[in-house]
């Protein structure tokens, strides 16, 4: 596709439950992030990927919080146990190698935990 | 550690006025900033970066951006703002891991 798509775009969990959000980055851009944010609040820094390189985790908030991406493809975000604090707005983004700061986001999940 | 402040949460101004959102980093470096907008309903998009030479930077939409080393400072200005404008101005410094993100400007345009 010509953008960043997440899926799902709202997902409304119990308490306890588990999720795995989505991302499928533009196609040919090595570094993909998580961003999360809160009602009112900025963007909080969760995850960046960068083709094969280990991937920068130092902005989970807890391992409840995990992350995988393929090669330089789609990548998932799972929250276990979900509490009612992890509702957000999920953000993915991606940029092409060498252009630092210049992200493309996708529209986001939107996050509700009852 | 790296830091963003934007001092304004919310701004008014009318249509036609110009348009001023500051914005002060903390940074160990040299640093790249960058201004975001996030529109209701759409995803965020860059309107401009800064990495280096001219501290006056052009944009989209009409918007500019000002380095200043000095004050630690990289304030958005838009000479004369339209309704479309209406939205939430983000403020953002880093580097290749990433960037941090004020809380960000929500930005009224009154008719």
């Amino acid at each position: 596709g010509a953008g960043v798509s997440q899926s799902p775009s709202n997902k409304v969990t119990e308490k306890g439950k588990d999720v795995e959000l989505r991302c499928d980055p533009i196609s040919g851009h090595t570094a993909l992030y998580w961003y999360r944010q809160r009602l009112g609040q900025g963007l909080e820094f969760l995850i960046y990927f960068q083709g094969n390189s280990a991937p920068d985790k130092s902005g989970l908030p807890s391992d409840r919080f995990s992350a995988e991406r393929t090669g330089e493809s789609v990548s998932t975000l799972t929250i276990q146990r979900t509490q009612q604090e992890d509702s957000a707005v999920y953000l993915c983004a991606s940029s092409l190698r060498g252009r630092a700061g210049e992200l493309f986001f996708g529209e986001g999940s939107r996050l509700t935990v009852l | 550690a790296q830091s963003v402040t934007q001092p304004d949460i919310h701004i008014t101004v009318s249509e036609g006025a110009s348009l001023e959102l500051r914005c002060n980093y903390s940074y160990g470096a040299t640093p790249y900033l960058f201004w975001y907008v996030q529109s209701p309903g759409q995803g965020l998009q860059l309107l401009l970066k800064y990495f280096s030479g001219d501290t006056l930077v052009q944009g989209i939409k009409g918007f500019e951006a000002e380095f200043k080393r000095s004050q630690s400072s990289f304030n958005l200005r838009k000479p004369s703002v339209h309704w479309s404008d209406a939205a939430e101005y983000f403020c953002a410094v880093g580097s290749l891991g990433g960037l941090t993100f004020g809380k960000g400007t929500h930005l009224i345009i009154q008719p």
